[in-house]
């Protein structure tokens, strides 16, 4: 275990369903990060945030909607996705935004039908 | 463009023989280099890093090899075991976004037994 646990592990949701990605990190890290991994592409940074803040939106659409409410919690909310949006989003802490390392979770397999 | 890449999408060793997965990176400023192991259902897990200004390191079974002269990057595994069986990405730190990493491909280790 790495510290880092996310909720669920799997979803499958229409394209006009809301649905939320959860992750806890317990290690008492100030930085937390979203990641895509799709079967063909490299993993991808998508949110960065520090102290609750958001520090990084790497060019992500406005379908994905980060929610940080405290240091040790990191949402992701989904509304309307594209079956395209299909992948595995990763979750990952680190102490804080200096080259410190990164501590994933493992992942919330998503469906969209 | 930059890019992070691997040559071989797929490794297959005996065990007991040595491992050697390789990187190629493009960007000469980056100058921090981290391996990370994924197995199936879990997130990837860091495995060692090294700094430009290092062209070895050196852990537990593990070894990365660092050429800036060709930019490349190299993990080797000793003794390789089942248990080494994964996926391998490499990834690359630029000096101006300390915690943007940027991932390979990534090289599916296979250990025959």
């Amino acid at each position: 275990e790495t510290g880092v646990t996310q909720t669920p592990r799997h979803l499958v949701m229409g394209m006009t369903n809301k649905k939320s990605l959860k992750c806890e990190q317990h290690l008492g890290h100030n930085a937390m990060y979203w990641y895509k991994q799709s079967a063909k592409k490299p993993l991808e940074l998508m949110f960065v945030y520090s102290l609750e803040e958001r520090v990084e939106n790497n060019s992500v659409p406005s379908r994905f909607s980060p929610e940080c409410p405290n240091s040790s919690h990191l949402f992701l909310h989904l509304h309307t996705l594209q079956p395209e949006d299909s992948a595995l989003y990763l979750c990952a802490s680190s102490q804080d935004t200096s080259r410190s390392e990164q501590y994933f979770g493992p992942g919330t397999r998503l469906t969209v039908t | 463009g930059e890019s992070v890449g691997l040559h071989l999408p797929t490794l297959s060793v005996q065990e007991g023989d040595n491992s050697i997965i390789n990187c190629a990176y493009s960007n000469s400023a980056s100058d921090y280099f981290i391996w990370y192991k994924q197995e199936s259902g879990k997130g990837p897990q860091f495995i060692i890093d090294i700094r430009s200004n290092m062209d070895k390191r050196q852990g537990q079974r593990v070894t990365v090899l660092l050429n800036k002269t060709v930019k490349h990057l190299s993990l080797q595994i000793a003794a390789t075991q089942p248990g080494d069986s994964a996926v391998y990405f490499c990834a690359e730190n630029r000096k101006d976004s300390s915690y943007k990493l940027i991932f390979g491909s990534g090289t599916r280790l296979l250990v025959r037994p």
